[in-house]
């Protein structure tokens, strides 16, 4: 049973584009969504959140979208840089439980 | 300030064999993790340290699993014995309180490999 689902493994976009990863869940009981960046050979670093309770978070280039009523959710890169060519991870946290639940990560590559 | 600290980097092993992790979270964080990532997957959690107490181990598989982290501090995660599907990659998490939201912090993951 899937909570956290990324449906798409991979994706390519040019260098200065914009870059939509996304992202669906089942649970209701989620009340915190978490993007991570993993490179290879090194463990996944937290990029930005949102909580149940907002749906959009800006951080520089990168912004979160939250669709409550779809059970989705989005980030979105801006401009894209060779840097952010990674795997991305979209995590849920369950209320009240301190946990994680991650989806299968999209790997992203920003060609030059 | 230095990072998650895990060791081994790499294990490979034959099956039926013990195998050992050990994991040196970031200093002051009281929260500690221990997550098994597949290839293609993301990472999913085996157990939960708030200090020295395991406050949520429902995922480990405990007939070969087990962990612990005396004096709330160092972790290890043993598995004994080692099956094929055993092989992963064992990722090793803090936080600081495990706030809701809160950011946890990952090390760069033991690659284990059983043959």
């Amino acid at each position: 049973d899937q909570q956290v689902k990324q449906n798409s493994p991979s994706l390519s976009v040019q260098e200065g584009r914009i870059s939509i990863l996304n992202c669906d869940y089942t649970n209701s009981m989620f009340d915190y969504f978490l993007w991570y960046k993993k490179y290879p050979a090194e463990g996944p670093t937290f990029l930005i959140s949102i909580s149940s309770i907002k749906d959009k978070n800006e951080d520089g280039r990168f912004t979160v979208f939250l669709n409550k009523s779809a059970k989705h959710l989005s980030l979105h890169i801006v401009p894209s840089q060779p840097g952010d060519s990674a795997v991305y991870f979209c995590a849920a946290e369950i209320q009240g439980a301190q946990k994680l639940v991650f989806g299968q990560g999209t790997r992203l590559t920003i060609n030059p | 300030e230095a990072g998650v600290v895990q060791s081994p980097r790499y294990k490979i092993i034959e099956k039926k064999q013990p195998v050992a992790f050990w994991c040196n979270p970031i200093s002051g964080h009281n929260t500690l993790y221990w997550y098994l990532q597949n290839l293609g997957q993301g990472p999913e959690l085996l157990i939960r340290y708030e200090n020295e107490e395991a406050v949520d181990d429902s995922q480990l598989p405990k007939d070969r699993f087990s962990a612990e982290r005396l004096k709330g501090v160092d972790s290890t995660l043993k598995i004994q014995p080692a099956e094929l599907g055993d092989s992963a990659v064992y990722l090793c998490a803090s936080s600081l309180n495990g706030l809701a939201g809160g950011e946890q912090y990952f090390g760069p993951g033991t690659r284990l490999t059983v043959t």
